[in-house]
């Protein structure tokens, strides 16, 4: 089991360009989800998949931030374009579906945005 | 709004005492409640779960109290260990609604055990 794959794991960029991060879910997992930890406000939920379908985006902070699943082995969030206040860890994490399966996350993405 | 809170930003604790780290939750009745415990520069792992039909579960030195009526929730490491030096986060999992199985965490408690 090769767990969750975030990609990259450190991030720098310059305010106005579009960042992409991405994540690769463990396999046979149906449920994707894409958070963010700041010291402030701890770990965010901003969106969240279930069989590719997003469910809830109502965390996603505006519409800069957007988030695609295209199969099940993949995902992307996308800034465009970031500002330093992006600046964050952003976690994907995915289970099985079903409210008792523990989610498992990956070791995050650091992004510096200047 | 559902929420899932932990007012403590740190908590202390000498090795081999008890270590209590609490959350409060809001405009729950059937969620499932669980713990995250995360070192430096890695994810979250997850520790230990509760289902809201019962009020204790325990796995090694791991027990996690759930008090319905006060919307708390508590995990008790006992003996504490420098190793459990950590951030640990509670979260719930939604039970019901269109936003079923959503999974939201609290603030985050830093605890450090001192040998």
């Amino acid at each position: 089991d090769a767990g969750v794959i975030q990609s990259p794991r450190h991030e720098v960029t310059e305010m106005g360009q579009e960042v992409t991060l991405r994540c690769k879910p463990i396999s046979g997992h149906n449920s994707l989800f894409w958070y963010r930890q700041t010291m402030m406000r701890g770990l965010e939920l901003l969106i969240y998949f279930n069989n590719n379908v997003p469910i809830d985006d109502s965390g996603m902070p505006e519409d800069r931030f957007s988030a695609k699943m295209p199969n099940a082995s993949f995902s992307t969030l996308k800034i465009q374009p970031s500002e330093p206040r992006d600046s964050a860890v952003y976690f994907c994490a995915s289970r099985r579906q079903g409210l008792t399966s523990p989610l498992h996350f990956g070791n995050g993405t650091r992004l510096t945005v200047t | 709004d559902q929420q899932v809170k932990q007012n403590s930003p740190s908590l202390s604790v000498q090795e081999g005492r008890i270590s209590i780290l609490n959350c409060d939750y809001t405009n729950s009745m059937f969620d499932y409640f669980l713990w995250y415990k995360k070192y430096p520069a890695e994810g979250p792992t997850f520790l230990i779960s509760i289902s809201s039909i019962k009020d204790k579960n325990e796995d090694g030195r791991f027990t996690v109290f759930l008090n319905k009526s006060a919307k708390h929730l508590s995990l008790h490491i006992v003996p504490s260990q420098p190793g459990d030096s950590a951030v640990y986060f509670c979260a719930r999992a939604n039970a019901g609604g269109t936003s079923y199985g959503k999974l939201t965490f609290g603030q985050g408690t830093i605890l450090t055990v001192h040998p």
